[in-house]
């Protein structure tokens, strides 16, 4: 399978821990997509890569939140601190430019308690 | 970005035709129009996009009136596995590389 992947798939953590989630995308893709979604809205755009550089944030990224995108390839996002309202699925995609789709992966599914 | 307004819900039959209709009354010149499928538990899927007139892929057809204040996602001879939330999503300039702006969608539920 050469999609979009995401590990771990779910995440049950206590309010206060910090939690980091990965996010694969399609090798030749130079875009990268971070989203959230909670139950019974569509996903909300969090923040995007083009290669290693960081283009945009949205205002819905707190200080809790941080992404890299080291080489380019792979990312990661880290929440710090986690609280009970940041139980969601966290949707990554990818694209390649010039192209008018994004392939997303299945989502981390978290959970704070 | 345009803002888009869809039903909520709907519900269909089996082997029949369903069209989903957005409003898009401020739609900018650049933007295009696309539409994602999202089954539960799962990250959306691209069904279509399209700027103007009609576009038809093996999946399903968009209809958008000269205006293109509003779009028509048709999805032929639906099935029980086409049951899922369908997006209508307006911007992007047709690239897929700029943030997609997804609103609350139209839960589609296909019954036999």
């Amino acid at each position: 399978d050469t999609g979009v992947s995401q590990d771990p798939r779910h995440k049950i953590t206590k309010r206060g821990q910090n939690v980091t989630f990965r996010c694969d995308p399609i090798s030749e893709h130079n875009r990268l997509y971070w989203y959230r979604q909670t139950l019974g809205q569509g996903p909300e755009f969090l923040t995007y890569f083009q290669n290693e550089a960081q283009l945009e944030k949205s205002r819905l990224l707190s200080n809790r939140f941080s992404a890299e995108r080291p080489k380019g390839s792979f990312s990661t996002l880290e929440i710090q601190r986690t609280e009970q309202g940041d139980s969601a699925m966290y949707l990554c995609a990818s694209s390649l430019a010039g192209t008018g789709e994004q392939f997303f992966g299945p989502g981390t599914r978290l959970t704070v308690l | 970005l345009a803002k888009t307004t869809q039903p909520v819900s709907m519900d269909s039959y089996e082997g029949q035709e369903v069209n989903i209709t957005c409003s898009h009354n401020n739609i900018a010149t650049n933007d295009y129009i696309t539409w994602y499928q999202q089954f539960p538990s799962q990250g959306p899927r691209f069904i279509i996009q399209g700027y103007k007139t009609k576009v038809t892929n093996e999946v399903a057809s968009l209809f958008i009136p000269a205006d293109r204040k509003s779009s028509t996602l048709s999805l032929p001879r639906v099935s029980l596995s086409d049951t899922a939330v369908y997006y209508c999503l307006v911007g992007g300039s047709g690239s897929g590389n700029t943030p997609l702006v997804f609103g609350k969608g139209t839960r589609l539920s296909v019954i036999a």
